[in-house]
């Protein structure tokens, strides 16, 4: 157990539609990145926050958005939903800090289906 | 960007045989070398990592080498077990903030 809490573990939905992934880092972790894992796209970085603000942006399309609560946990927005956008989508928490390891330490994933 | 090649894709070895994987990345400025285990239904976890300022690290049967002049790094495993048996991820960061781009994976399969 990573100490990184995702949910939900699965969701299900239509195209067109709007799903909401929520994430709580470890203890202690200031920074959260999401990832996209796609059979045909590997596992690729979405978005990074540190404590509330956005840090650096990756492969993130315009239909998606996140942000960081000031309690540090994390949510993921999609929308317009399409079929390729079904994937396991992960979170993952680091403490980011100077001098520090800083291993990014990996929720369980939320799998998504779109129908 | 940084484009980072992960080979092979597949590989399977006995018991107790090594395994290599190579990964080779494109960003000179590339200063962090993680190397992520996947086992199935899970997310990724760390199982070595390396910095530029070195060239090798070990960790028990596990260890890492960085070829900066060649852009390439490698992951090894001694004495493989079948739990050993998982997808593997080496990844980048030219950001120095743990902006990482990921290799395509290997899937390494360990046989009793």
């Amino acid at each position: 157990d990573s100490g990184v809490t995702q949910t939900p573990k699965h969701l299900i939905t239509a195209t067109g539609q709007r799903v909401t992934l929520r994430c709580s880092p470890r203890s202690g972790d200031l920074s959260v990145y999401w990832y996209q894992q796609s059979l045909d796209q590997g596992l690729q970085f979405l978005i990074q926050y540190y404590n509330g603000e956005e840090r650096a942006k990756g492969n993130i399309l315009e239909r998606f958005s996140a942000q960081q609560f000031p309690d540090l946990h994390s949510e993921l927005n999609l929308s317009s939903l399409e079929l390729g956008d079904s994937a396991l989508y992960f979170c993952a928490s680091s403490t980011l800090l100077a001098g520090g390891r800083n291993e990014q330490f990996f929720g369980p994933g939320t799998r998504l289906t779109v129908l | 960007g940084e484009n980072v090649e992960q080979h092979p894709s597949t590989l399977s070895v006995q018991e107790g045989d090594s395994a290599v994987i190579k990964c080779t990345y494109s960003d000179s400025a590339s200063n962090y070398f993680p190397w992520y285990k996947q086992e199935l239904g899970k997310g990724p976890q760390l199982i070595i990592d390396i910095r530029s300022n070195v060239g090798e690290k070990k960790d028990q049967r596990i260890a890492v080498t960085l070829n900066k002049t060649a852009k390439h790094f490698s992951l090894h495993i001694t004495e493989t077990q079948p739990e050993d048996s998982a997808v593997y991820f080496c990844a980048t960061d030219n950001t120095g903030f743990q902006k990482l781009v990921f290799g395509t994976g290997t899937r390494l399969l360990v046989s009793p």
